[in-house]
């Protein structure tokens, strides 16, 4: 089942300048992850957020965690041409290894 | 490590005839996921398996799916008689720990 919600479903930006996109979920989480996809490709793990963590950043990628609004942001900086992809969340609310999956964001950097 | 490695990376074949997808999931992960994606209804896991096990395969659509894991290095989603609905890009992906999954470059199934 999908429970994570991402938005904007669409996001057309300049290179170099700053990608955001959100998720919404509806349960608890043990933690929220998210992976991009180039077109053609599988899915490729980008950064794990836990439950208690409120921020976390991985080179250029800076991802927030609002359990309160059970929601969470990826912010990607001084966006590239190679940032062109499609970028789910997907969040772990259970004691199994199911991940739960969002629609997911098209993200496309014009040059 | 070479990764999830499916076969084929592209399958086109008539209605009713038999699909077979096969996965190789990266060694020593004990987790195996088959998922669907299609523009419909997006990334779907249909099951996975746990040490060869299948756990949960609630998300399989019906009976004309059906998948196995022979053993750890190998399985296999099966569709018969496939159907055009079945459209979709197949995706396998392999575990060791509940925060990252790794998935293999997919089939993209064309039924016609």
């Amino acid at each position: 089942s999908q429970q994570g919600e991402e938005d904007p479903q669409a996001l057309s930006i300049q290179e170099g300048e700053n990608a955001t996109m959100n998720c919404s979920y509806k349960t608890s989480i043990n933690n929220l992850q998210w992976y991009r996809q180039n077109s053609g490709r599988g899915l490729v793990h980008l950064i794990l957020i836990r439950s208690n963590e409120r921020e976390k950043h991985s080179g250029r990628l800076r991802v927030t965690l609002d359990t309160s609004k059970k929601s969470s942001s990826l912010l990607i900086t001084a966006s590239r041409a190679a940032d062109t992809a499609s970028y789910f969340c997907a969040t772990d609310a259970g004691s199994n290894y199911q991940l739960i999956w969002g629609a997911g964001t098209k993200l496309i950097i014009k040059p | 490590d070479a990764g999830v490695i499916q076969s084929p990376r592209h399958e086109v074949t008539e209605m009713g005839q038999e699909v077979t997808l096969r996965c190789k999931p990266i060694s020593g992960h004990d987790y195996l996921f088959w998922y669907r994606q299609t523009m419909m209804r997006g990334l779907e896991l249909l099951i996975y398996f746990n040490n060869n096990v299948p756990i949960d395969d609630s998300g399989m659509p019906e009976d004309r799916f059906s998948a196995k894991m022979p053993n750890a290095s190998f399985s296999t989603l099966k569709i018969q008689p496939s159907e055009p609905r079945d459209s979709a890009v197949y995706f396998c992906a392999s575990s060791f720990d509940p925060d990252t999954q790794y998935f293999g470059p997919g089939t993209r199934l064309t039924v016609l």
